[in-house]
């Protein structure tokens, strides 16, 4: 199985630009894709197949990366993106998720 | 708008069985592969199952491999999950969503916890 590593949480101030990385225990192309989950929702898809903003999601997220090494950028950080974000890889089944990052404001 | 909307959870006693169904809407669910996915309280997210939109290929986690059943009905536009030798561990959010091969809709999950 691809296992993916996320740091646990970030701490940022509003405003501010963050950057969440996520690596892969092996490549996965551009077969990764983010979502955000707030407290009580399901996950919402925000960037499809490395860099791709999912319609309606707002251009303060973009995402980069390739093969193993995988960022998610929110800038600038705004309250309403305190939240835990998910990376998937659809690379190979079984599908996995990172760990998740949990958003906070310092 | 696309919908799916997650039913038949609960509380059941360990060793039973409990039957999900997922309804979908705003969408041609017959030509959609769809998955199951689920997270235990304040934890990650788990893959489950993928069933491809012609029912002709499906997937398990290893998991919950022979003991949990991914089907759906396009003439109902609905997916299950049935679920047999509930354990503790499958306590969990009970999440369906669509595929492109990419899980771009999810339902707002039903909850299933298992306990003596």
């Amino acid at each position: 199985d691809t296992v993916l590593t996320q740091s646990p949480a970030l701490a940022v101030s509003l405003g501010q630009r963050v950057t969440i990385s996520c690596r892969a225990s092996k490549s996965v192309s551009t077969y990764m894709h983010w979502y955000q989950q707030k407290s009580g929702q399901q996950p919402k898809l925000l960037i499809y197949s490395a860099s791709n903003l999912e319609s309606g999601v707002p251009s303060r997220f973009s995402g980069s990366g390739s093969g193993t090494d995988f960022t998610l950028t929110i800038d600038p950080v705004e309250a309403d993106d305190i939240a835990n974000y998910y990376c998937q890889q659809s690379n190979e089944l079984p599908l996995t998720f990172g760990s998740g990052t949990k958003l906070e404001i310092k | 708008e696309v919908q799916l909307v997650e039913s038949g959870g609960g509380l059941v006693k360990p060793g039973s069985s409990l039957k999900l169904s997922c309804v979908a809407s705003g969408f041609t669910f017959s030509s959609y592969g769809m998955h199951w996915i689920r997270q235990a309280p304040k934890k990650g997210l788990e893959w489950i199952a993928l069933i491809y939109y012609d029912s002709s290929n499906k997937y398990y986690a290893d998991s919950v491999k022979g003991r949990f059943t991914i089907s759906r009905d396009n003439s109902k536009n609905t997916l299950y999950l049935e679920m047999n030798s509930l354990r503790s561990e499958d306590t969990a959010m009970y999440y369906c969503a669509k595929s492109t091969g990419i899980t771009d809709y999810w339902g707002q999950g039903v909850m299933v916890t298992v306990s003596s």
